[in-house]
This record gives structure tokens, C-alpha cells and sequence, in this order.
């Protein structure tokens, strides 16, 4: 199917562990997101990449590493999970950051760390 | 730092009603905005784009304006319906970032 799809939806994981969150789109679009959404905070940067092998820190990277080996995929790592990381994170992809275009997102993953 | 606002934070209406949500920006300088829909536990939903240079775009019984000078969009939804219950998140795209307001829950009242 088209579009851009994350995985898992739902996850729980103890504090300190490693922990990855898998974002793939099919439109090879060249910009990528990963945003985290948290109550009374709305959506925030954490990283983007601009393509393949190019990525680049947002408002919140710490305690967060990402990878784009592939144009297609571009997965989240926690490091070392903390509760503060708990929360619902959404991935978005565009076809251009300097062009008026949308950006789509994922269904989202919801992560628990307890 | 660009901030977003939108206000109300909740609004409820009965079903029929026409209806305006707004947000506002305080840097001018955007690439475009973007209102988007989130159901309870969904992802994000594009309803309408309006780039920098516009004006305002129509979808349906939707209607999104843009005054980039004074830093405020509006969206208006016509003759709203339950189906329309929702938060509505309003983005500026700035040179590497989608700026987000923290939303309106809209519930349409049957």
C-alpha cells in the first residue's frame, strides 16, 4: 500500500533499554521527520533528514539517534529509554522542504516506558 | 522561535452551526500553512495547504485563510457535522521545521 506506514503502533519497553521505531514511505519523498506529541506541548522536532545519508537534529534530539541508509526508511533509536521519552511519536515525510508542499504522517507509535 | 497559537483549546457547537478556528504565528517568514485533522488516537490528516503567497484555499465546506503579514490563519468549517468532532492542528513551515499550535478540540453536537 502507498503512503507512509510506522511500526509498532504500540510498544512498552523498560527504562534503559534500546529501542527503535521503524518508519517506511513509499512516495520517495526526500525529506523525513520524526516528531514526539505530548500534552500541553504539541508537536516537536526531534530529527529530519533531508535524504539518504543526510540527517540533522530538530528541537528535542537528545537521547535520540536516526539513521537513512535508504530513501524509503528512516528509523528512530532510544538509546537508552527513559519515562520522559514516553509518548506518541509520528513520522512525516515531504516531497520538498523549500517547495510549498504537504507533509504527510504516519499513524503513529505510542511509546510507554515504564 | 517560532510559537504557534491556537485558540479556543476546546470548542462545542450544535450540529449545522458554521464555525472558525484560529491560529496564529509570530514569524512571518513561512514557506506555507497547513491545517491538519487528528482523530483520538490517530495519525495526522492534511486537510488543506496554503502556501505563503495565498490567500486562502477551499475544500468542501472547508475554508482556510491566510494573513502572513499579521501572523493569523483561520479555518472555517460550514454547516459542521458530528462527523467533524476532531482536533484541529494548524503547522507553519518554516526552513527546516513544521511548527505546531497545540490544537482545538472541536466536538459537533448531534
Amino acid at each position: 500500500d502507498a503512503g507512509i506506514t510506522q511500526s509498532p503502533r504500540y510498544k512498552i519497553t523498560e527504562t534503559g533499554r534500546q529501542v527503535t521505531l521503524m518508519c517506511h514511505q513509499t512516495w520517495s519523498h526526500s525529506y523525513m521527520f520524526w516528531y514526539r506529541q505530548d500534552l500541553g506541548h504539541g508537536l516537536r522536532l526531534i530529527y529530519y533528514s533531508a535524504a539518504a545519508d543526510i540527517t540533522d537534529k530538530g528541537e528535542v534530539p537528545d537521547g535520540y539517534v536516526v539513521s537513512r541508509s535508504k530513501t524509503e526508511n528512516f528509523p528512530l533509536t532510544l538509546e537508552s529509554a527513559t519515562r520522559s521519552q514516553t509518548s506518541v511519536y509520528f513520522c512525516a515525510s515531504s516531497d520538498s522542504q523549500q517547495m510549498n508542499t504537504e507533509a504527510f504522517f504516519g499513524q503513529g507509535t505510542r511509546l510507554t516506558v515504564v | 522561535k517560532q510559537e504557534v497559537t491556537q485558540i479556543p483549546a476546546a470548542l462545542s457547537v450544535p450540529e449545522g452551526e458554521n464555525l472558525v478556528l484560529n491560529c496564529s504565528f509570530t514569524d512571518s517568514a513561512i514557506y506555507n500553512l497547513q491545517w491538519f485533522r487528528q482523530d483520538p488516537g490517530k495519525g495526522l490528516t492534511s486537510l488543506l495547504l496554503i502556501q505563503s503567497s495565498q490567500r486562502e484555499q477551499t475544500s468542501g465546506r472547508l475554508n482556510a485563510s491566510l494573513d502572513k503579514s499579521s501572523g493569523r490563519s483561520t479555518l472555517y468549517i460550514a454547516a459542521s457535522q458530528p462527523g467533524d468532532s476532531a482536533t484541529y492542528l494548524c503547522a507553519v513551515k518554516g526552513a527546516n521545521n513544521l511548527f505546531f499550535g497545540t490544537g482545538t478540540r472541536l466536538t459537533v453536537i448531534p
